[in-house]
């Protein structure tokens, strides 16, 4: 696609569930970054990828948090033991460059994830 | 104290009006500066850089103060279609992060 696809659009939880959600960004965009934004707030910075590693974590809240990007592509954010602070809308961002210089971030509809 | 500090608002403002908004940063270091919008329920989109020199397109002037660490978006002959919520963004030297403010919310009236 032309744009930065998340799936799912939406995910309903229990408490205590592990969670997956999916990030297909920019084709030839090297640099892919992780938000959470809760409601009336902006986003809030979790990750960061330059390839396939990663680059800058220090956003991730906590040890339930975890993402990959194992062939520089496609990422996914893992939650695990979830809990009902977790639920927000998780954005996706590519970007075409990365390191030193800093371009335009390109977002995904979101996953608008819900911890009952 | 947040890195990057807006006032949330909302600003409601009748159609033709100029309207400002301010956005301060904490760190003295930061390099990069934009202006992205958000409308309701859907994602972030890049309005505009701010550059130094201050910049404009269109209706919309982004100026700069690095000795006040603050940066400004202004807005005029404000549209119907402007109502959405601006969100500044700093770059921090030395990081690759985005740093994201609360946004400022922005209501045009008929």
């Amino acid at each position: 696609g032309a744009g930065v696809s998340q799936t799912p659009s939406n995910k309903v939880t229990e408490k205590g569930k592990y969670v997956e959600l999916r990030c297909d960004p920019i084709s030839g965009h090297t640099a892919l970054y992780w938000y959470r934004q809760s409601l009336g707030q902006g986003p809030e910075f979790l990750i960061y990828f330059q390839g396939t590693g990663a680059a800058d974590d220090s956003g991730l809240p906590n040890d339930r948090f975890f993402a990959v990007r194992p062939e520089g592509s496609v990422s996914t954010l893992k939650i695990q033991r979830t809990e009902r602070g977790d639920s927000a809308v998780y954005l996706c961002a590519s970007s075409r460059t990365g390191g030193e210089s800093i371009g335009e971030l390109f977002f995904g509809e979101g996953s608008r994830l819900t911890v009952l | 104290r947040k890195e990057v500090e807006q006032d949330p608002g909302p600003f409601n403002v009748p159609e033709g009006a100029t309207v400002a908004f301010n956005c301060t940063y904490s760190n003295s270091a930061s390099q990069s500066f934009f202006w992205y919008r958000q409308d309701c329920r859907k994602e972030p989109k890049l309005l505009m850089s701010v550059y130094s020199s201050g910049n404009e397109d269109g209706r919309f002037t982004a100026q700069l103060n690095r000795a006040s660490q603050y940066i400004s978006l202004l807005i005029r002959d404000s549209k119907l279609s402007d109502s959405a919520t601006y969100l500044c963004v700093v770059n921090p030297r030395g990081t690759y992060k985005y740093i994201f403010g609360t946004g400022t919310r922005l209501k045009v009236l008929a």
